[in-house]
């Protein structure tokens, strides 16, 4: 079965310093996974996917996530965090089967200060 | 292109009432999916549909919520009777199931408040 673990439901970083999430997933098959960023009142937009043709993965607003079999982890990080990146963020995993459903993980805030 | 669309974008209802929630998925995906976001429970997938088919109904909290997906094109959420517990952000996602990388595409959700 699936799973996904977001290590931090809150994270506060400095404007200009590294933004770093965790993600753990445990997956009896090669995983998919993703990341999606939620805005105040608005819905999930993805912001990258991991599909096994490369374990470091650009997304867009300059983030990155890098897949790490042996840790099974899927962290993303920003090397310098923008105001507008205050959000939550979900990772996921697919789940089996054909359907499309993904498990999302609990999310995490982040809060960026001036 | 369009994207999933959801209606209505707020409801403000009395507890009792009938709520019915409206979502037109990507055309071509053959995926929908309902959520249910809360502070207190987070992100909950309710139900969804492949091939227009419900595949697993297991999140639906009881039997006061229904489901349908008539088409490929629009799905339904109802809540009867509706209760103030049932106010949250319901969201509505799609995707192309076949294939292994196709992610999911949200709406913008609707926002249900009961009184």
């Amino acid at each position: 079965a699936q799973s996904v673990t977001q290590l931090g439901s809150h994270v506060s970083v400095s404007e200009g310093a590294l933004v770093l999430l965790r993600c753990n997933y445990s997956s009896s098959v090669p995983p998919y996974l993703f990341w999606y960023v939620q805005y105040p009142n608005q819905g999930l937009q993805l912001l990258l996917k991991y599909t096994s043709a490369a374990t470091l993965v650009k997304g867009i607003n300059g983030f990155e996530a890098e897949f790490k079999k042996s840790e099974t982890s899927f962290h993303l990080t920003k090397p310098s965090a923008h105001m507008s990146d205050a959000a939550e963020y979900f990772c996921a995993v697919r789940g089996s089967g054909n359907t499309g459903k993904l498990i999302f993980g609990q999310g995490t805030t982040l809060q960026v200060k001036p | 292109d369009a994207g999933v669309i959801q209606s209505p974008r707020h409801e403000v209802t009395e507890m009792g009432q009938e709520v019915t929630l409206r979502c037109k998925p990507i055309s071509g995906h053959n995926s929908l999916f309902w959520y249910r976001q809360t502070m207190m429970r987070g992100l909950e997938l309710l139900i969804y549909f492949n091939n227009n088919v419900p595949i697993d109904d297991s999140g639906m909290p009881e039997d006061r919520f229904s489901a349908k997906m008539p088409n490929a094109s629009f799905s339904t959420l109802k809540i009867q009777p509706s209760e103030p517990r049932d106010s949250a952000v319901y969201f509505c996602a799609s995707s192309f199931g076949q294939g292994s990388n196709q992610p999911q595409h949200f709406g913008d959700g609707t926002r249900l408040s009961i009184l």
